[in-house]
């Protein structure tokens, strides 16, 4: 069974539209991520959540707004969407232990793109 | 921040031989190195990391060496296997960054027959 649940796979936009991207971890993580990979930029780290609380935040755009209604959901809005946001969005989670780097696992991903 | 360089893009080697994947990185409070494996379509997956209160951490066919002065860490992949062919991304996270990954651009590799 995934451990880390990505929905949807794929997920075709159009240009100026909103969509949500999915993230939900049965790993009993209190720590969760958002990566995206394109094939401009290697894996490229968006954001940091531990218990629900932002952490870090790394994308220059407000039109990225990750969304946490439960300790083990990272949910991902993007309005406004452009042809440069194609991409696939990878969710990751890991155990916080305070102090020490936690090995991070990642989701399938959610491919999008945006005509 | 962090700037983490990867090295070489490419590597096609022969069934059998050894491979070996070369990192730099800028931040000397970086403390933490995993390396990841990536088959095409799917996510990135864990497959040896290292931190910096060791130099050499060796499992299963695969050695990750850390040199903190030189600011390098490399991944040597034992008698290669077709099943190796992947790319591999190596990555560092600063220490009080919260677990921030900052990732290489990958290495594709190619074992032949």
């Amino acid at each position: 069974d995934p451990k880390i649940i990505q929905k949807p796979k794929y997920l075709v936009a159009v240009t100026g539209s909103e969509k949500i991207l999915i993230c939900e971890q049965y790993l009993g993580h209190n720590a969760m991520y958002w990566y995206r990979q394109s094939a401009k930029k290697p894996l490229e780290f968006m954001f940091s959540y531990s218990y629900q609380k932002l952490m870090d935040n790394q994308t220059a755009s407000s039109r990225f707004q990750p969304q946490s209604s439960k300790k083990n959901h990272l949910d991902l809005q993007i309005t406004a969407l452009k042809p440069d946001d194609s991409a696939t969005y990878f969710c990751a989670s890991s155990q916080e232990t305070g102090g020490f780097q936690d090995t991070q696992y990642f989701g399938p991903g959610t491919r999008l793109l945006v005509l | 921040g962090e700037q983490v360089e990867q090295l070489p893009s490419i590597l096609r080697v022969q069934e059998g031989s050894s491979a070996s994947i070369n990192c730099t990185y800028e931040n000397s409070a970086s403390n933490y190195f995993p390396w990841y494996k990536q088959e095409p379509g799917e996510n990135p997956k864990l497959i040896i990391d290292i931190r910096s209160n060791m130099e050499r951490k060796q499992t299963q066919g695969l050695i990750v060496l850390l040199d903190k002065k030189a600011k390098r860490f490399s991944l040597h992949i034992t008698d290669t296997q077709p099943g190796d062919s992947a790319m591999y991304f190596c990555a560092a996270s600063v220490s009080g960054s919260f677990n921030k990954l900052t990732f290489g651009a990958g290495t594709r590799l190619a074992v032949c027959p």
